[in-house]
C-alpha cells in the first residue's frame, strides 16, 4: 500500500495565483485532515473531513477550500496565494478502527512570493 | 480547551545518552496519548501510542508512560544514536464528539552528535 501521497512535494507561487495541494490514501480511511506547519510552531488543523461529502474547518481555514467527492481524495485548493500561506502542508488520515493515530504523506512544501 | 505542552527545544545530547522528552497535557476524559516523529525532510510517523491511564507506550527503544495523575506521557530512550536526530511531537486524541481530531504540541528537535 502507498498509504497518504502527495503532490507536489515542492511548488513556489505567486501573490495570487492559485493552486490546488492533492492528497490521495489508499487504506479506506474515512477520516482525511490537512495541517499546515510553520518553523517552531507544530501543526495547525486547516480543514477536516470525516467522509465522502463532508467537511469542516479547523484552527486556521482562512484562505483555503477543501473538498471530498470520494473516500480517497482530499484536495486543498488556495485560491489567492499570500505570503503567509508559505509554508509546509501535511495531508493525514485516521480510519475508524484502531487507535486513533493518524498517517501523515510526506508533505508540500509552498513558498508564497 | 484541549492542549499539548512539550518542552522548548532544541535538545543536544551526545550518542549513548539518556533522553526525556517532557510532555504534559489537559484533561478532559481520557484522551489516547501519543508520540510522532518528524526526520528532516519527511512527514510525521508515529512512534507510540498509549490509550489508557497506565498503559506503556513502547517502540524502538523509547517508551512513554501514561500518567492520569500527573497528566503527562513523557517520552525517554536509555541510549540515544546518531539516527534519532529528528523533531519529536507528542499528541492528544480529542475527546467526546471531537475524538477523531488530535491536538499536537509544538515539537521539540532533537539532535544527537557522534
Amino acid at each position: 500500500n502507498a498509504g497518504v501521497t502527495q503532490t507536489p512535494k515542492f511548488r513556489i507561487l505567486k501573490i495570487g495565483q492559485s493552486m490546488t495541494l492533492q492528497c490521495a490514501q489508499d487504506m479506506n480511511h474515512n477520516y482525511m485532515y490537512w495541517y499546515r506547519q510553520d518553523p517552531g510552531m507544530g501543526l495547525k488543523l486547516i480543514y477536516y473531513s470525516v467522509g465522502a461529502g463532508i467537511t469542516d474547518k479547523g484552527e486556521v481555514p482562512n484562505g483555503y477550500n477543501v473538498s471530498r467527492s470520494t473516500t480517497e481524495d482530499f484536495p486543498l485548493r488556495l485560491e489567492l496565494a499570500a505570503p503567509s500561506q508559505t509554508s509546509v502542508y501535511f495531508c493525514a488520515s485516521r480510519g475508524l478502527a484502531g487507535g486513533r493515530e493518524q498517517y501523515f504523506g510526506p508533505g508540500t512544501r509552498l513558498t508564497v512570493t | 480547551g484541549n492542549s499539548v505542552t512539550q518542552m522548548e527545544g532544541p535538545v543536544t545530547l551526545s550518542e549513548e545518552a539518556f533522553l526525556t522528552i517532557n510532555c504534559t497535557y489537559t484533561a478532559t476524559g481520557y484522551p489516547s496519548l501519543f508520540w510522532y516523529v518528524q526526520y528532516p525532510g519527511e512527514g510525521l510517523q508515529l512512534l507510540l501510542k498509549a490509550t489508557k491511564a497506565d498503559d506503556k507506550g513502547s517502540n524502538k527503544g523509547f517508551e512513554a508512560t501514561y500518567r492520569k495523575e500527573t497528566t503527562s506521557f513523557h517520552l525517554e530512550k536509555g541510549s540515544v544514536q546518531v539516527s534519532d536526530s529528528a523533531v519529536y511531537f507528542c499528541a492528544r486524541g480529542d475527546s467526546g464528539g471531537s475524538n477523531y481530531k488530535l491536538t499536537f504540541g509544538k515539537g521539540t528537535l532533537l539532535t544527537v552528535n557522534p
